[in-house]
C-alpha cells in the first residue's frame, strides 16, 4: 500500500544545478500537488494538476516547472537551483479537490 | 486574494481541557475549508473538511462566513492530539488549495 511516493528523500545541490523530484501515486487520483514547507510559513503551493496532461501555477511557481505526462506521476523540476529553494517539498494527491494523501517529503538543500 | 491565517503558532492545553485552534480566511467567493494534521514522524493527513460536517477524532469545525472563520474545536484534549495543525482553503473557482502557517498543539499530561 504505497500511496504517494516521493524520490529522492534528501538531496544537496550546488547553486545553478538542475534536478527533478518525482512523485508517484498508485491510487488512480486525478489531482496532484506540489508544496514547499518553510519554517513559519506552512505549506505553499508551487504547482498542481487536475489530470493527466494538465498543470497549473500555484502561489509560488517561479523557478519551478512541472509535468504530468502520466496520470500516476507528477514531476517537479528545478532548472537552475537557488539557495532560496532550500526547503522541504511535499507531493500530494486526491480523487477530488483538496489534497488527501501526502508523501513523506523531500528535503532539498541548495548550497 | 485568498489567504489563510492561524494566529497562534503554539498552543498548550492540559489534558481534558477544551481546545480551540483558530483559523481565519479571506476570500470573496464561496470557499471550501479543510483542516490537516501532522503527528510527530508521520505524514500530513486530512483531518476534516467543512462540507462533510463530520467529527473526526472528536474534533469539529464550523464555517462562519460572517466572521470568515473555521475554528477547530475539541471538548476534551487528549495527549495524542499533540501535533501540528494546518487550516487550508480552496476557492470554488479554482482548484488550488492554500494552507495557513500552522499551529503546534501541545497537550500537557
Amino acid at each position: 500500500n504505497a500511496g504517494v511516493t516521493q524520490t529522492p528523500k534528501f538531496r544537496v545541490l550546488k547553486t545553478g544545478q538542475s534536478m527533478t523530484l518525482l512523485c508517484a501515486q498508485d491510487m488512480n487520483h486525478e489531482y496532484m500537488y506540489w508544496y514547499r514547507q518553510d519554517p513559519g510559513m506552512g505549506l505553499r503551493l508551487i504547482h498542481y494538476s487536475v489530470g493527466e496532461g494538465t498543470t497549473a501555477k500555484g502561489e509560488v511557481p517561479d523557478g519551478y516547472n512541472v509535468s504530468r505526462l502520466k496520470k500516476q506521476n507528477f514531476l517537479l523540476g528545478l532548472e537552475s537551483a537557488a539557495p532560496s529553494q532550500t526547503s522541504v517539498y511535499f507531493c500530494a494527491s486526491s480523487y477530488s479537490v483538496g489534497p488527501q494523501h501526502f508523501g513523506d517529503g523531500t528535503r532539498l538543500s541548495i548550497l | 486574494a485568498q489567504r489563510v491565517t492561524q494566529p497562534e503558532k503554539l498552543l498548550s492545553v492540559f489534558k481534558g481541557a477544551p481546545v480551540e485552534l483558530k483559523c481565519n480566511y479571506s476570500y470573496s467567493g464561496s470557499p471550501e475549508l479543510f483542516w490537516y494534521v501532522q503527528y510527530s514522524r508521520q505524514r500530513l493527513q486530512l483531518l476534516l473538511r467543512h462540507i462533510s460536517r463530520e467529527s473526526i477524532k472528536g474534533f469539529t469545525a464550523d464555517l462562519n462566513k460572517g466572521e470568515t472563520s473555521f475554528h477547530l474545536k475539541k471538548p476534551f484534549a487528549q495527549e495524542e492530539d499533540s501535533a501540528m495543525y494546518y487550516c487550508a482553503l480552496r476557492s470554488t473557482s479554482y482548484d488550488k488549495v492554500i494552507f495557513g502557517p500552522g499551529t503546534s498543539l501541545s497537550v500537557i499530561p
